[in-house]
């Protein structure tokens, strides 16, 4: 059975600060991970979808990486902003459906 | 140009009733999806549905039934609905199969009185 599990639950930081969440899962027979935001009573917005064959993903201040031997992917965030304050979660396909993390909280302060 | 939107956004009812939540996609994509999110925001996969061919999680009640008039649609019918049905309802669509990046919609609350 695959389960994700996702640290820290909740961060704060200061505006401007780097930072990394993570994302770890226990059956590395994984094709790919996806990441997403998700603001307060919304939807999900997929922000990186990184192949197994894969080591990095990036999109602007955002970069992803993948180790799928050790069952581990970290979402990089460069100069956060109060902007990027959402709930972040990470999904690795199981079978013919996806498992989803928990989600980290992400409050970005001014 | 919406990509996948779910109607109503919210909906409210009482226990024992039965409803619909309607998902549509303009992707043209092969495989839709329903996610329930619970208070403690848990995401959990549903149901999905890549060509007529149905994967239930067999958590699920079977007062959940989807329904796919073609294939940019996936209705959720709910059944003698229950006071622990009260959740977030995402669609999402992808690409035929897991290989490929999900899209998701705007959810629906439902809300089990």
């Amino acid at each position: 059975k695959q389960e994700v599990t996702q640290i820290p639950a909740a961060l704060s930081v200061p505006e401007g600060e780097n930072l990394v969440l993570n994302c770890s899962f226990t059956d590395s027979a994984i094709y790919n991970l996806q990441w997403f935001r998700q603001d307060p009573g919304k939807g999900l917005t997929s922000l990186l979808l990184i192949q197994s064959s894969q080591r990095e993903q990036t999109s602007g201040r955002l970069n992803a990486s993948l180790d799928k031997s050790s069952g581990r992917s970290t979402l990089y965030i460069a100069a956060s902003q109060p902007g990027d304050s959402a709930t972040y979660l990470c999904a690795v396909p199981y079978g013919q459906n996806f498992v989803f993390g928990p989600g980290t909280r992400l409050s970005v302060l001014p | 140009d919406t990509a996948v939107s779910q109607t109503p956004k919210y909906l409210v009812t009482q226990m024992g009733n039965d409803k619909s939540i309607k998902c549509e996609q303009n992707l043209g994509h092969d495989t839709m999806y329903w996610y329930k999110q619970d208070s403690k925001k848990f995401l959990k996969i549903m149901f999905s549905y890549n060509n007529k061919e149905l994967i239930i999680n067999e958590t699920v009640p079977n007062r959940f039934s989807p329904k796919s008039p073609d294939k940019a649609h996936l209705n959720l019918h709910i059944n003698s609905l229950e006071l622990g049905d009260s959740a977030v309802y995402f669609c999402a669509s992808s690409r035929a199969g897991t290989a490929y990046e999900q899209y998701f919609g705007p959810g629906t609350r439902l809300t089990v009185t």
